[in-house]
């Protein structure tokens, strides 16, 4: 079945740097990518729409400038947080469809981000 | 953005027992789905429905589309310790989209 895999699993860092997320998916093609959020004991938030080659869709209330989404290819999409602050801290999840299969959606195992 | 009424929000139960779960929307969706999520895990789909009234099994999970498009159950059959995770139900809006919105989880918690 489709897999969807996120990179790092985990990742700490300073408060002002920038990190980023990756998510693959390993055996498919995903035109779109979806970047969701989630707080300890919170339901997921979607915070964008991926597309492949094109600008990012984002929520009401989600920064744009804060939260940068790259899809470059058809198999990565990034999500980059910029300068950092400790209420960014979060689980971030992304999720694909593979649109030339079971078109079922699914989702990376998530990145938690911790920021000191 | 909107969420789904989901109910209950925690449950403690004895292996064996069966266990039921709802979501509710003030809104029509075209697909309820159901996942499953672990600790620092993506969420797992469990059962997709995509008809109104749709009664749906996976091994001891059943799911339903509700009539009104509105709401949908889950509900597990002799629970085992290994049910134990967070239940998210998810609707779709729009066939063809995959924006999904959540709930806000169902703990399980399965006492041996």
């Amino acid at each position: 079945g489709a897999v969807v895999s996120q990179h790092p699993s985990w990742v700490i860092c300073k408060s002002g740097t920038s990190v980023k997320i990756e998510c693959r998916s390993l055996d498919f093609q995903a035109t779109t990518m979806f970047w969701y959020r989630q707080f300890p004991k919170q339901s997921l938030m979607l915070m964008a729409t991926s597309n492949e080659g094109s600008k990012a869709t984002y929520e009401q209330g989600v920064e744009k400038d804060k939260f940068l989404i790259n899809h470059a290819s058809l198999t990565l999409s990034t999500l980059t947080v910029t300068s950092a602050h400790p209420e960014d801290s979060s689980f971030y999840i992304c999720s694909a469809v593979d649109r030339t299969g079971a078109n079922v959606l699914t989702f990376g195992a998530g990145s938690r981000l911790t920021v000191l | 953005g909107q969420q789904l009424n989901q109910s209950p929000q925690s449950m403690f139960i004895q292996e064996g027992e069966d266990v039921s779960m709802n979501c509710t929307s003030s809104s029509i969706f075209n697909t309820w789905l159901w996942y499953k999520q672990e600790p620092g895990e993506g969420p797992v789909l469990l059962i997709a429905l995509y008809k109104a009234g749709e009664l749906t099994s996976n091994g001891r999970l059943t799911a339903q589309f509700g009539i009104t498009r509105k709401d949908s159950f889950l509900n597990i059959s002799a629970s085992i310790p290994s049910d134990v995770g967070i239940y998210f139900c998810a609707g779709r809006r729009r066939a063809g989209s995959y924006q999904l919105t959540f709930g806000k989880g169902t703990k399980l918690s399965v006492i041996p």
